[in-house]
């Protein structure tokens, strides 16, 4: 059972671009939603992390959306450049609970100049 | 500061061997957690430990296994290779607050 959906799977977009990747998740349990950015041959890096009691972070041109009604967070990478391109991957942790960080499958984010 | 120090960076093992990989994690914190990443399942959770105590495990089977000693630092075992153990093994450390994950670069193991 994938607890965090992820979507595309990759994703081409044009320099300046905005880049939009999507998760859903099913386990309400879930209290920390971090994005994480991986270059080949390089472990996962933290890129910015949300908690479900705000719907939107912003982080320079990084910004997550959150609606935890519908279960659904979103990564939106403005005026996206070449050095973006890479694996994107959502993850869902309880904090302090049984569960940790769930990944969704990752997003291949290539940036064209 | 340093980061999380994995060794060996790509391991070549035959069915049937055992490995030990390390895991160094950033001074000052005490939880160290393994994930496995492979092509077809992504980014799988093994296990995690706090001051030398298991107090998370994934779905794996028993021939994974791991420790965790008075430093912090941190080994996972892995005995009785099978060719579906190939993937890349990653170690991330955290501090226990609200900053999240630091992973290191990983090591590649392939069992041929």
């Amino acid at each position: 059972q994938q607890q965090v959906k992820q979507s595309p799977q990759s994703l081409i977009v044009q320099k300046g671009g905005i880049s939009i990747i999507n998760c859903a998740y099913e386990n309400t349990a879930f209290d920390y939603f971090p994005w994480y950015q991986q270059f080949p041959g390089k472990g996962p890096a933290l890129l910015i992390a949300i908690r479900p009691d705000v719907s939107e972070k912003k982080e320079g041109r990084f910004t997550i959306s959150f609606n935890k009604s519908a279960k659904q967070f979103s990564l939106h990478i403005m005026d996206s450049q070449p050095g973006d391109s890479a694996t994107y991957f959502c993850a869902a942790d309880t904090q302090g609970g049984s569960e940790k960080l769930v990944f969704g499958k990752g997003t291949k984010l290539t940036v064209n100049p | 500061k340093a980061g999380v120090t994995q060794t060996p960076r790509y391991l070549i093992k035959t069915r049937g061997q055992q490995v030990t990989l390390s895991c160094s994690p950033i001074s000052g914190h005490r939880s160290v957690s393994w994930y496995q990443q492979t092509p077809g399942q992504g980014l799988q959770f093994l296990f995690e430990y706090f001051s030398e105590t298991q107090r998370n495990k994934g779905n794996f089977p028993g021939r994974f296994s791991g420790r965790q000693f008075s430093n912090s630092r941190s080994e996972m075992n892995v005995s009785t290779l099978e060719l579906g153990d190939s993937a890349l093994y990653l170690c991330a450390s955290s501090s226990g607050l609200a900053d999240g994950y630091t992973f290191g670069s990983g090591t590649r193991l392939t069992v041929v």
